[in-house]
């Protein structure tokens, strides 16, 4: 497609299931960028993928989220043992070569998830 | 560091009045400045950005932003504003005192137009 595309748009779970969460960015983008928004406030950002390598993990809130790339396409990223306080709109985003600095980023339309 | 402020949480302004965003950045080098926009149930749409050259920025959907270097600043403009502009605006500043693989986004500003 034309766009960055996630998958579910939505997503209901209960405490203590995992989840996957799904980003497929716009072909020939070699970067790929995840971030959590909460009730329409700032991004939070969780990690990139430079290619199938994500150098900076830095931002995953805890050892219960995951994330990877596969074939420098699709991005996986799975939060195992969900808690309510995860639920929020995870965002993905992709972009040519992240060395530049100067490119902007795709996003998608984002997953909101509710956890019960 | 690398940070974004955004000062106001929400701008009102009726339409077809000129309306600014505010946007101010520290950096320790020169900055990638950009400025992104998100509807209601979307994620974010870039609307320009400044790297280098002009300190006039010209964007999408008839968006400028002015790069101020001496108060640090990249205010997002629009000479007329439309309702269809309601939205939330964030400024971004890439972040290489990391490598400039992470963007740092502002906390947004909620512009709300009024016919």
């Amino acid at each position: 497609g034309a766009g960055v595309s996630q998958s579910p748009s939505n997503k209901v779970t209960e405490k203590g299931k995992d989840v996957e969460l799904r980003c497929d960015p716009i072909s020939g983008h070699t970067a790929l960028y995840w971030y959590r928004q909460s009730l329409g406030q700032g991004l939070e950002f969780l990690i990139y993928f430079q290619g199938n390598s994500a150098p900076d993990k830095s931002g995953l809130p805890s050892d219960r989220f995951s994330a990877e790339r596969t074939g420098g396409s699709v991005s996986t990223l799975t939060i195992q043992r969900t808690q309510q306080e995860d639920s929020a709109v995870y965002l993905c985003a992709s972009s040519l070569a992240v060395e530049l600095g100067n490119q902007p980023q795709h996003f998608g339309d984002g997953t909101r998830l509710s956890i019960l | 560091a690398q940070s974004v402020a955004q000062p106001e949480d929400q701008v009102n302004v009726a339409e077809g009045n000129p309306l600014t965003v505010k946007c101010t950045y520290s950096v320790s080098g020169n900055p990638y400045l950009f400025w992104y926009v998100q509807y209601p149930n979307r994620g974010l749409q870039f609307l320009l950005k400044y790297i280098t050259g002009d300190n006039l920025v010209k964007g999408s959907y008839g968006f400028e932003a002015e790069f101020n270097k001496s108060q640090t600043s990249f205010h997002l403009k629009k000479p007329s504003a439309l309702v269809s502009d309601s939205a939330l605006y964030f400024c971004a500043v890439r972040d290489f005192d990391t490598g400039g693989f992470k963007t740092i986004f502002g906390a947004g500003t909620r512009l709300f137009v009024k016919a």
